[in-house]
């Protein structure tokens, strides 16, 4: 069956740090990836996406996420966090031609100023 | 301004009742879906729709029934057969699996 697995459940870093999330899908064919954010109080909205091409992709926030098609992952990245950075995030997937949309379980990232 | 609509955004319930969450959208797009959010568990899909009159069960569709008469309005039906309803209910939209927009979502408590 198609899933997203997010490892992660809740991490917390400091003001500055490095940031890497964990992202694995479970798919055959042609998969298409995508990161949402959800600050408190506020909508989802879309980090960034990967369909087809460079697999090093940039999104908004200074956000960068890298396919590897061979392990299977989708992980999002983030050289310096801000304290703004807290939120929690949710890797998702689809197969190119078919529209289900399957989210991750999310990742609550705390950071401590 | 284009986008979409939950309402009400917080709902509450007797236990046995059905009750129906609406969302509505004006962005045009064709595919609609309705997730779960509880803490934990991350987003989990209840229904989607790729089509109007058209709507495919997601992972959880067990005790929830939708309808898609019109490409706006994609209303979510919570049965009382739902075991535990009382959740966060969001709505999304996408053209062409691409970005999804969400509504603002609509809390249902059941006592």
């Amino acid at each position: 069956a198609q899933s997203v697995s997010q490892h992660n459940h809740h991490v917390i870093l400091s003001e500055a740090a490095s940031l890497e999330l964990g992202c694995n899908y479970s798919y055959g064919g042609t998969v298409n990836l995508f990161w949402y954010v959800q600050y408190p109080g506020q909508h989802l909205q879309l980090l960034l996406k990967y369909f087809s091409g460079d697999p090093l992709v940039k999104g908004i926030k200074g956000f960068e996420a890298e396919f590897i098609k061979s392990k299977f992952s989708f992980n999002l990245r983030k050289p310096s966090v801000q304290w703004s950075d807290t939120a929690e995030y949710f890797c998702a997937a689809s197969n190119f031609g078919n529209e289900k949309l399957t989210f991750g379980t999310g990742t609550r990232l705390t950071i401590i100023p | 301004d284009g986008g979409i609509t939950q309402s009400p955004k917080y709902l509450f319930r007797k236990e046995g009742q059905n009750v129906t969450l609406s969302c509505e959208q004006n962005l045009n797009h064709d595919a609609m879906y309705w997730y779960r959010q509880d803490p934990g568990q991350g987003l989990r899909l209840i229904y989607y729709s790729q089509i109007v009159n058209d709507f495919q069960k997601g992972d959880i569709a067990e005790g929830y029934s939708v309808s898609r008469e019109k490409k706006e309005s994609f209303p979510l039906t919570v049965t009382s057969a739902q075991k535990n309803p009382t959740a966060f209910y969001l709505c999304a939209s996408t053209r062409g699996g691409f970005e999804a927009f969400f509504g603002q979502g609509t809390r249902l408590t059941v006592v």
